[in-house]
């Protein structure tokens, strides 16, 4: 079975700076998709980020970008310019290529400081 | 973007009672959806696979007899929860696959259940 790591339960971010939230997997296959998901106070999940995994070159979107570390099973993700917004439940969540259900870590609070 | 609802987004039901959440996509077909529990602060657990016509695929712990779900057309698929007891109290989303979207799942905004 497929297991998520976050090991970070809350991180504090002062507005304008970057924080970076950290997520390990495991997994024996080759091909697979990594995502992050926000969720906010309105408990809508929201997909941040999609990376797949045999593409190289890490994904981005806006003041979302990841660092993809193949060989180390990691998949960090790095909100920059903060904004109050971000504050929300950050899940990084892993899927096989030929499999459509996803395995979500235990999630990251992350708080933005004014 | 695909755009997901669930009725109610929050109901309160007696113990013993049963109660029935919907989900639908709303602007596409989506002939697998998802059912998942999430408890205060916590992640989301996967309960069961719902397709399209057929029957769903619970996972591992999840009492299929407890938890039924019917999925009768490709844009609705229902969750009942039977016999509710005051543990069966969380919050329940849903999530349809779009298969014009790259197979990617698009969440309902949730529905919270307690049970008194």
């Amino acid at each position: 079975a497929q297991t998520v790591t976050q090991s970070q339960p809350e991180m504090s971010v002062q507005e304008a700076e970057t924080v970076t939230l950290s997520c390990t997997y495991d997994t024996s296959e080759s091909d697979y998709y990594l995502f992050w998901y926000k969720q906010p106070p309105s408990r809508q999940m929201i997909l941040v980020i999609r990376q797949e995994a045999y593409k190289q070159q890490n994904a981005t979107e806006n003041r979302f970008s990841v660092n993809f570390q193949k060989a180390a099973k990691s998949f960090s993700l790095k909100i920059s310019d903060s904004q109050l917004g971000d504050a929300a439940m950050y899940f990084c969540a892993y899927r096989r290529s030929n499999d459509y259900k996803l395995s979500f870590g235990a999630g990251t609070t992350v708080t933005v400081r004014a | 973007g695909a755009v997901v609802s669930q009725h109610p987004s929050w109901v309160i039901c007696k113990s013993g009672t049963s109660v029935k959440i919907e989900c639908r996509s709303l602007d596409f077909q989506a002939t697998t959806m998802f059912w998942y529990r999430q408890f205060p602060k916590q992640s989301l657990m996967l309960m069961a696979t719902s397709n399209e016509g057929s029957k769903a695929t619970y996972e591992q712990g999840v009492e299929k007899d407890k938890f039924l779900i019917n999925h009768a057309s490709l844009t609705l698929s229902t969750l009942t929860v039977t016999s509710a007891h005051p543990e069966d109290s969380s919050f329940y989303i849903c999530s349809a696959l779009s298969l014009a979207e790259a197979y990617e799942q698009y969440f309902g905004p949730g529905t919270r259940l307690t049970v008194t």
